[in-house]
């Protein structure tokens, strides 16, 4: 089955810094979703990433899916308070005819003020 | 429009005992999943539910089950509980299947703990 791997684990950085997480796959990703979690609450939905070599931006926060690596980078620019929590890539993998997402095990960002 | 409603927010239980979470998808969502979020182990599929039939399972012991209602609502049961089934329980819902759309859009959770 796939797996995720997330890098780096945890993240501390300065307010106004740029930073950037890395999800990488053990097999080719199709389908990679980013999302954000403040701690013991759900998941806020960032992106969706199909195709290679895609990249989107939302506000202060770009991802982009190098399908050849197999990897997916989230960058974030200018980095604030509001950013901090945990950052999850999650894979569609089919199975069954059915899909369901692997997640990472997530980075954790602080950003301080 | 309104997002996904897990209840209950919290949960305490004892060992032995048994638990149904519910999940009450997006109106027009018609696909369930649920997941398991543990700090050990990350978050794990349980299952997926769609037009009240189990199309996908984890591995998960038998102990873990679900249902789907022909309004798209989905419970899950927990029975014999043990003291590693605390855990943040996530439903999420899509339109039709999983990945299609904008995506899978999540609950708050029903955060579990067995004593």
């Amino acid at each position: 089955s796939q797996e995720l791997e997330q890098s780096p684990q945890s993240l501390i950085v300065q307010e106004g810094k740029n930073l950037t997480i890395n999800c990488t796959s053990s097999k080719t990703l199709y389908g990679l979703y980013w999302y954000k979690q403040k701690y013991g609450e759900g998941l806020i939905f960032l992106m969706m990433l199909q195709k290679g070599g895609e990249e989107k931006s939302h506000e202060k926060i770009t991802a982009k899916l190098d399908e050849k690596k197999q990897q997916s980078s989230l960058h974030i620019t200018a980095s604030q308070p509001s950013h901090a929590g945990i950052y999850l890539c999650g894979a569609d993998e089919t199975q069954g005819g059915s899909e369901k997402l692997v997640f990472g095990k997530g980075t954790k960002l602080t950003v301080n003020p | 429009k309104a997002g996904v409603t897990q209840t209950p927010r919290y949960l305490i239980k004892t060992r032995g005992q048994q638990v149904t979470l519910s999940c009450s998808p997006i109106s027009g969502h018609r696909s369930v999943s649920w997941y398991q979020q543990t700090p050990g182990q990350g978050l794990q599929f349980l299952f997926e539910y769609f037009s009240e039939t189990q199309r996908n399972k984890g591995n998960f012991p038998g102990r873990f089950s679900g249902r789907q209602f022909s309004n798209s609502r989905s419970e899950m049961n927990v029975s014999t509980l043990e003291l590693g089934d605390s855990a943040l329980y996530l439903c999420a819902s899509s339109l039709v299947m999983p990945g299609w759309g904008d995506g899978y859009t999540f609950g708050s959770g029903t955060r579990l703990t067995v004593v």
